[in-house]
């Protein structure tokens, strides 16, 4: 089945630690998303590529990258990961950008922070 | 800005019966779609019913279907004959589209429990 594929389900890393996150879709869509969704709260966009093209969210701390080496490849990377980055992490496609489109999402990675 | 209010955090339901989930938005767009997304417990989010604002007609998918004020900017989700499964978070949300941002912004979430 066609689907977005996060690895891993869960990541444990230490205060400070780079950490990447990985993300695939066999969907072929255009655009890639990630997401950061803390407990008990709604999914907030990061940033996402439409192809090759970056954008990021206005309020996405430095602190996250992310790399879209070819179309079914996006790395979420957390350079200097602090507690509260401590998250799910959502990764989630889309066919093309514009309203009509639904968002298909992968399983996400928890991060904890040490 | 846009934003996306579900105003009930938890809501129950007894088996086969039926349930509404309220959502409130906010907007000055004329276009947008607006969207229900499932979570159960540790799996992935899934798309469940959307409805587009030009379409005076309510969406419907089997046992989901959708009350949509456009005039109140009401975007409300009924589970009729309700099963063990629909047990989830349920998330409305708003996708946003321009030059500049593709987003869907997501409310807060409703946890609905399913009791036999």
């Amino acid at each position: 089945d066609a689907m977005v594929i996060q690895n891993p389900r869960y990541q444990v890393t230490q205060f400070g630690k780079p950490v990447t996150l990985s993300c695939s879709q066999t969907l072929n869509h255009n655009v890639m998303y990630w997401y950061q969704q803390k407990s008990s709260q709604a999914p907030k966009l990061l940033f996402h590529y439409y192809d090759k093209d970056f954008n990021n969210e206005a309020d996405t701390p430095d602190n996250f990258q992310s790399r879209r080496p070819n179309t079914s490849f996006c790395f979420l990377d957390i350079r200097s990961p602090g507690l509260g980055d401590a998250a799910m992490y959502l990764c989630a496609t889309s066919r093309d950008r514009g309203l009509v489109s639904p968002l298909h999402f992968g399983n996400g990675t928890r991060l904890t922070v040490t | 800005a846009q934003t996306v209010t579900q105003s009930q955090p938890e809501m129950s339901v007894q088996e086969a019966e039926t349930v509404t989930l309220s959502c409130t938005y906010d907007t000055s767009e004329s276009d947008y779609y607006l969207f229900w997304y499932k979570q159960p417990p540790s799996r992935q989010m899934i798309l469940v019913i959307r409805q587009e604002a030009y379409k005076q007609q309510n969406a419907t998918e089997n046992r989901f279907s959708v009350n949509f004020q456009k005039a109140a900017k009401s975007f409300s989700l009924k589970i009729s004959d309700s099963q063990l499964g629909d047990a989830a978070m349920y998330f409305c949300a708003y996708r946003s589209w321009s030059e500049d941002t593709d987003k869907l912004i997501f409310g807060t979430g409703t946890r609905l429990q399913v009791f036999p």
